[in-house]
């Protein structure tokens, strides 16, 4: 398995503002991901963090809004920017293996006002 | 894109009763993960399918999936209230390992 931790563990922010949110895991990993949790809702994908090139990002991300940065195989950010209410969500990382299992952060609640 | 079902939304069982927890997919799976969240918390890897056929069981809880791989199913036996939670799907995007695409989750309440 792998132990992953996440900082800061909740933050308040004020709209227009950005923040970064930082994922470092206790072994090299191959794949990294980012996921967002909307109040009330499931896990939405992000983004893929990869090491050494840019993160490749999905449908209805872009990375004027959420820039990644993935300087080696264990540490990866994520950046807020130009923060709104609508950003206000639990983020996640998560990495995975190969062939095994997946294992989640243990997430960053964010609330913007 | 592949769309999971999750059903029920949620349930309530009292402690010591079992439940169960159904994953749907309209595509085949490639992989097929559970995970149990506490409210605002990360989540917890519970385990992992890949094999039509195959099941998993760790402590009281028991996954499957089917032959035709489109469908999971979560039971938990004797349920306990650290069994309380919600429980999420998650499968291997079909073109990529390692994105995960999620149901909607099954909040399961425990009463004494």
């Amino acid at each position: 398995s792998a132990v992953i931790s996440q900082k800061p563990s909740r933050d308040i922010c004020q709209r227009g503002t950005s923040l970064t949110i930082q994922c470092q895991v206790d072994s090299q990993v191959t794949m990294m991901f980012w996921y967002r949790q909307q109040p009330g809702q499931s896990l939405t994908l992000i983004a893929t963090a990869n090491q050494g090139s840019e993160a490749t990002y999905e449908s209805g991300f872009v990375i004027d809004k959420f820039p990644i940065s993935r300087p080696n195989l264990t540490f990866s950010t994520l950046t807020v920017s130009n923060m709104s209410p609508e950003d206000s969500s639990i983020y996640l990382c998560s990495v995975g293996v190969r062939g095994l299992e997946q294992y989640f952060g243990p997430g960053t609640r964010l609330t913007v006002t | 894109s592949q769309e999971l079902e999750q059903s029920p939304q949620s349930l309530i069982v009292q402690e010591g009763k079992n439940l169960t927890i159904n994953c749907t997919s309209s595509k085949t799976l490639y992989g097929l993960y559970w995970y149990k969240q506490k409210y605002g918390e990360g989540l917890i890897f519970l385990m992992m399918l890949q094999k039509g056929g195959e099941e998993k069981s760790h402590e009281k809880i028991t996954a499957k999936l089917d032959e035709k791989k489109q469908q999971s199913s979560l039971h938990i036996t004797a349920s306990q209230p650290s069994h309380a939670g919600i429980y999420l799907c998650g499968a291997d995007k079909t073109d990529s390992w390692g994105k995960l695409q999620f149901g909607a989750g099954t909040q399961v309440v425990v009463t004494p």
